[in-house]
């Protein structure tokens, strides 16, 4: 069982839609949790970082982490065509400069 | 303010031949994590250097091995290069610290081995 699991999708919507991404993890030492974006030939950007459970909102994302069922969501409200990329969720053990283990991406097509 | 920079933007080698990629972290960062990223798969971590010095390692071969420069700037070297070392490389940098310090990650040099 690889320590982060994430359906690689692909995931179509259409523009509007609300998306939902998720992750599940073995580890339950870890304590930070990411989620970057993307996109084709790019390196990744950080969206969204939370500790420990709880909800974090910024704009039109919302990132949820539930550390008693190892779970965690990315949620993207009135989502737009520029938001097709791939998503990647991202945890670490520690703070600092401890490495990020990622999921395999949720690839995302919003369609206009 | 030019982020993190990484060259070459690709590279085509055979099998058996050695590599060597560069990065150049953020302005102001002084820790520099290279990962790998294959195909349809998520970037792994591949070590870490502050200081000049291999902080962390992933579960990578001794093939694998870095440098940092008193600048920040870092290296990835691979020698005897295997079909499977075809991957999207990533360096991210950082600041040092004990709090949580987002890693900004470049936009990569693909290599292809053939």
């Amino acid at each position: 069982q690889k320590e982060v699991e994430q359906d690689p999708g692909p995931l179509s919507v259409p523009e509007g839609a609300i998306v939902s991404l998720n992750c599940t993890y073995s580890n339950s030492a870890f304590q930070y949790f990411m989620w970057y974006r993307q996109y084709s030939r790019k390196g990744p950007e950080l969206l969204m970082y939370t500790y420990s459970s709880g909800n974090k909102e910024d704009g039109r994302f919302t990132a949820q982490v539930d550390k008693s069922s190892k779970y965690i969501s990315l949620f993207i409200r009135d989502s737009q065509p520029s938001d097709s990329a791939t998503y990647l969720c991202a945890m670490s053990f520690n703070s600092g400069n401890t490495p990020l283990v990622f999921g395999k991406g949720t690839r995302l097509s919003v369609i206009a | 303010d030019a982020g993190v920079t990484q060259s070459p933007t690709h590279l085509i080698k055979t099998r058996g031949q050695q590599v060597t990629l560069r990065c150049s972290p953020k302005s102001g960062h002084d820790t520099v994590s290279w990962y790998q990223q294959a195909l349809g798969q998520g970037p792994q971590f591949i070590f870490q250097y502050y200081e000049e010095e291999e902080r962390q390692r992933g579960n990578f071969p001794d093939r694998f091995s870095g440098h940092q420069f008193p600048n920040y700037s870092s290296e990835l070297n691979v020698n005897a290069l295997l079909l499977g070392d075809s991957a999207l490389y990533l360096c991210a940098s950082s600041l040092p610290g004990l709090t949580y310090n987002e890693q900004f990650f470049g936009p990569g040099t693909r290599l292809t081995v053939l």
